[in-house]
């Protein structure tokens, strides 16, 4: 399968701490994207690096992207309880169809 | 923003049924997809479309069928329900190119009786 795979599977953090999820995939990459799924709701795009780039940030998130171990990682600073949600990463293959390919998520608990 | 609306949020059905799931998207978007999520899983995309009456099959087809007659609406067809396409389903819309973000729909939960 060429499907992300995102560890750890599930994830619990104090609030104000820091949380990192990381994200693996098996080939060629154009870009990767995370979304956030709050429970039983559709995804919402948090951000997308191309794979030129090898960080992104984005307010309390921050992204790299190393396509050489083919791994991105995501760090969510000073969490807070509304950061509760399933983490996803997603990838676009660089044949350019502009298809995404899922990983299985991170779910992410912050104790308030 | 991109607002993406799909026609249920719950929907019950029973096997054999033929179901209809309706999306529409209000900003002209090209692209749009179906996929469903099941636990341990993620998404898995079933089919998408890039225009008008075309459509290209996803990773999990069988067992389902789309129309896109009218560029803001794409519909997900169980032709005859199965116990095991009890799932969420979630369509989504994107711009016709690369380096675009998806744009969801709430999803709809089928359960097939």
């Amino acid at each position: 399968s060429q499907q992300g795979e995102e560890d750890p599977q599930a994830l619990s953090i104090q609030e104000g701490e820091n949380a990192t999820m990381n994200c693996s995939y098996k080939t060629s990459i154009n870009n990767l994207q995370w979304y956030r799924q709050n429970s039983g709701r559709g995804l919402v795009h948090l951000i997308l690096i191309r794979s030129n780039e090898r960080e992104k940030h984005s307010g309390r998130l921050r992204v790299t992207l190393d396509t050489s171990k083919k791994s991105s990682s995501l760090l969510i600073t000073a969490s807070r309880a509304a950061d509760t949600a399933s983490y996803f990463c997603a990838t676009e293959f660089n044949f350019g169809n502009e298809k995404l390919t899922f990983g299985t998520g991170t779910r992410l608990t912050i104790i308030p | 923003d991109v607002k993406v609306t799909q026609s249920s949020r719950y929907l019950v059905k029973r096997t054999g049924e033929k179901v209809f799931l309706e999306c529409v998207q209000d900003m002209d978007h090209e692209n749009m997809f179906w996929y469903r999520q099941d636990p341990g899983l993620g998404l898995r995309l079933i089919y998408f479309s890039y225009d008008v009456k075309m459509k290209e099959k996803g990773d999990i087809p069988e067992g389902y069928s789309v129309s896109r007659e009218k560029k803001e609406r794409f519909s997900l067809i169980l032709e005859s329900a199965s116990t095991n396409q009890t799932s969420m389903y979630l369509c989504a819309a994107a711009q016709y190119s690369s380096y675009n973000e998806q744009f969801f729909g709430p999803g709809t939960r089928l359960t097939v009786l």
